[in-house]
């Protein structure tokens, strides 16, 4: 089946930690995707990458790293430095990325919830 | 800055009923994308519909369907034979190019049997 995978579903992190959330497409899409919801409030883009070894701060990016090594993956990592990280994250694709003007639809994958401890 | 507001944050509908969602967006361009995902209790994101703002046609899919104004910058969704399965969040989303989508903060559907 073609689709979008985050692991893992529920992840316990301690203050001071690092985490690591794994976000896997094989729908050969180029552009992937790391957004942050909150209660009562949209979507927000962290992190995007539009082609496998670059990749742009979108509006909420302080206290997050990621990585775009490989087409299929962009792992999200959670620093210490982030103040207030207990969220539901959601990683996204699509076919296009980086053509100015150009949209395709972003696929959403089943999302991970964050809860530090 | 392009914003989506989403100014009812719940509703209810009875099963085989019609409800109505209501989206704002503001933008100064004129080529962009508009959406609506829903997402059931199981938090997973799924498109529901897709508008494009250059075609003046209304979007449908099945029993949802949009009423797009461009002029006055609204997009409402209308859910035709409400179904329990249709008892979600459902999110505006505002989309001007691959590296810029906004959401609205969701309205909360409940369909009562």
């Amino acid at each position: 089946d073609g689709g979008i995978t985050q692991s893992p579903k529920y992840l316990f992190r301690k203050e001071g930690q690092n985490v690591t959330l794994s976000c896997e497409q094989n729908l050969n899409h180029d552009a992937m995707y790391w957004y942050r919801q909150d209660p009562g409030q949209g979507l927000r883009l962290i992190y995007y990458s539009q082609i496998v070894n670059d990749f742009q701060k979108g509006d909420i990016a302080e206290g997050y790293s990621v990585s775009r090594e490989k087409k299929e993956s962009f792992p999200l990592t959670v620093t210490s430095a982030q103040k207030n990280p207990t969220a539901f994250y959601l990683c996204a694709s699509s076919i296009a990325g980086g053509i100015l003007f150009h949209t395709d639809t972003q696929y959403f994958g089943p999302g991970t919830r964050l809860t530090v401890l | 800055a392009q914003t989506v507001t989403q100014s009812q944050p719940e509703m209810s509908v009875q099963e085989a009923e019609t409800v109505t969602l209501s989206c704002t967006y503001d933008t100064s361009e004129s080529n962009y994308y508009l959406f609506w995902y829903k997402q059931p209790p199981s938090r997973q994101m799924i498109l529901v519909i897709r508008q494009e703002a250059y075609k003046q046609q209304n979007a449908t899919e099945n029993r949802f369907s949009v009423n797009f104004q461009k002029a006055a910058k609204s997009f409402s969704l209308k859910i035709s034979d409400s179904q329990l399965g249709d008892t979600a969040m459902y999110f505006c989303a505002f989309q001007y190019n691959n590296n810029d989508m906004r959401f609205g903060a969701g309205t909360r559907l409940t369909v009562k049997p």
